[in-house]
């Protein structure tokens, strides 16, 4: 079956200090993925996607992100991260139709 | 261009009621997708409609249906509210001949008390 782990629920980073929040999925066919953020009480704003081509995909503000086959994964980083980046952000898999989530990681930023 | 838009934002209602959330596409996209959020989880795929049909359909009972309107506009539909409905309704909007990219809007933040 299809899924999609986040294993961190939180994360704490201080601002300006480096990124990377964790994303595996189980798929069988090539996956297409997202890194979709929200803010407190808000929808969801897509940074970025991966569906073929270069393994390393940029997305909005500043963020970027690896596929990496062979690990089924699909993790996303940002070399110096912003107070504003404090939200909660989502992996998905599209499998079909649809949208396959993990649970979220919440980001925290340290002053 | 105009994003995907949601009415209304919030919403309290009582067990056993019926409630109906409203979707205004992206301006080109042909294709609704309906997700329920409990706090604290990740979305939960409940259906998808494309050229007013039923196109999939997720883990969700039948009190939970939905239309899809000409102009690509949509409304989910839920009888008999049970507490556990209590969520965050998002709706997106995609193409479904290009990337299938979705885009969301807002949600619909529903209490049932």
């Amino acid at each position: 079956a299809q899924s999609v782990t986040q294993p961190d629920i939180h994360i704490t980073v201080s601002e300006g200090a480096s990124l990377e929040l964790r994303c595996n999925y189980s798929y069988g066919a090539t996956p297409y993925l997202f890194w979709y953020v929200q803010s407190p009480g808000q929808g969801l704003q897509l940074l970025l996607k991966y569906f073929s081509g270069d393994t390393l995909v940029q997305g909005i503000k500043g963020f970027e992100a690896e596929f990496k086959r062979s690990q089924s994964s699909f993790n996303l980083r940002k070399p110096s991260v912003h107070w504003s980046d404090a939200a909660e952000y989502f992996c998905a898999v599209g499998a079909n139709y649809q949208l396959i989530w993990g649970a979220g990681t919440k980001l925290i930023i340290k002053p | 261009e105009t994003g995907v838009t949601q009415s209304p934002t919030h919403l309290i209602k009582t067990r056993g009621q019926q409630v109906t959330l409203r979707c205004s596409s992206q301006s080109g996209h042909n294709t609704v997708s309906w997700y329920q959020q409990a706090l604290g989880q990740g979305p939960q795929f409940i259906f998808q409609y494309y050229r007013e049909e039923e196109n999939g359909r997720g883990n969700f009972p039948p009190r939970f249906s939905g239309l899809q309107f000409p102009n690509y506009s949509s409304e989910l539909n839920v009888n008999a509210l049970e507490l556990d409905d209590s969520a965050l309704y998002l709706c997106a909007s995609s193409f479904l001949a290009g990337d299938g990219t979705q885009y969301f809007g807002p949600g619909t933040r529903l209490l049932v008390l």
